[in-house]
């Protein structure tokens, strides 16, 4: 099946500081990737729409100078966490859609903690 | 997308089936039916979906009711490492929407 990887699978960063999350579709093309969020005990939430060469679209509520997001190339998007604070800590998690295919497959999930 | 509606939790005995319902009665005719599942600090794998037709692969068997309204997703003999959140999400095949993720289901297999 089709495999989506992100690194780090753990971060821990100082307060202040940035921190760049990829997200890579290993064995597809994907035009579109996604980025959630998700916080203990609750669902993931989206955070923005990233497409391939163009700007991502982010959900109300989202602060894109805060959360960068580059999808430079098909098979690679990025999210930096920008002047990261405690309230940033969550479980970061991409997914991507197979433009061959139509569906949509998840990364395992970057665990930011910003002390 | 329609809204689904599932039991917060359910427990279920290691070996034995789990049978996880699923609500979704604003589904429109091109919706498929999509099960999710997360183990707890993992990104969501996917397991099955379907249309109108019962649908079975090496994961799980999803039951689809003939009006479409409500589903059943069943693992047929349940071990330790399916305890997870199973998430229902009812999206049209295909479409570059993102998935939308409800409270889901928390499935503990129990010894």
């Amino acid at each position: 099946g089709a495999v989506v990887s992100q690194h780090p699978s753990r971060v821990i960063c100082k307060s202040g500081t940035s921190v760049k999350i990829e997200c890579r579709s290993l064995d597809f093309q994907a035009t579109t990737m996604f980025w959630y969020r998700q916080f203990p005990k609750q669902s993931l939430m989206l955070m923005a729409t990233s497409n391939e060469g163009s700007k991502a679209t982010y959900e109300q509520g989202v602060e894109k100078d805060k959360f960068l997001i580059n999808h430079a190339s098909l098979t690679l998007s990025t999210l930096t966490v920008t002047s990261a604070h405690p309230e940033d800590s969550s479980f970061y998690i991409c997914s991507a859609i197979d433009r061959g295919q139509g569906e949509q497959y998840f990364g395992p999930g970057t665990r930011l903690t910003v002390t | 997308d329609a809204k689904t509606t599932q039991p917060p939790s359910m427990d279920c005995a290691e070996g034995r089936a789990a049978n996880l319902p699923c609500n979704h009665s604003t589904i429109s005719g091109n919706e498929y039916v999509y099960w999710y599942r997360q183990i707890h600090s993992q990104g969501p794998q996917y397991i099955i979906h379907g249309l109108k037709n019962n649908e079975t692969n090496e994961m799980a068997s999803l039951i689809i009711t003939e009006d479409r309204k409500s589903s059943t997703l069943i693992l047929p003999h349940a071990t330790l490492r399916d305890t997870a959140v199973y998430y229902c999400i009812v999206r049209v095949s295909g479409s570059a929407r993102q998935l939308t993720f409800g409270s889901g289901t928390q499935l503990t297999v129990l010894p």
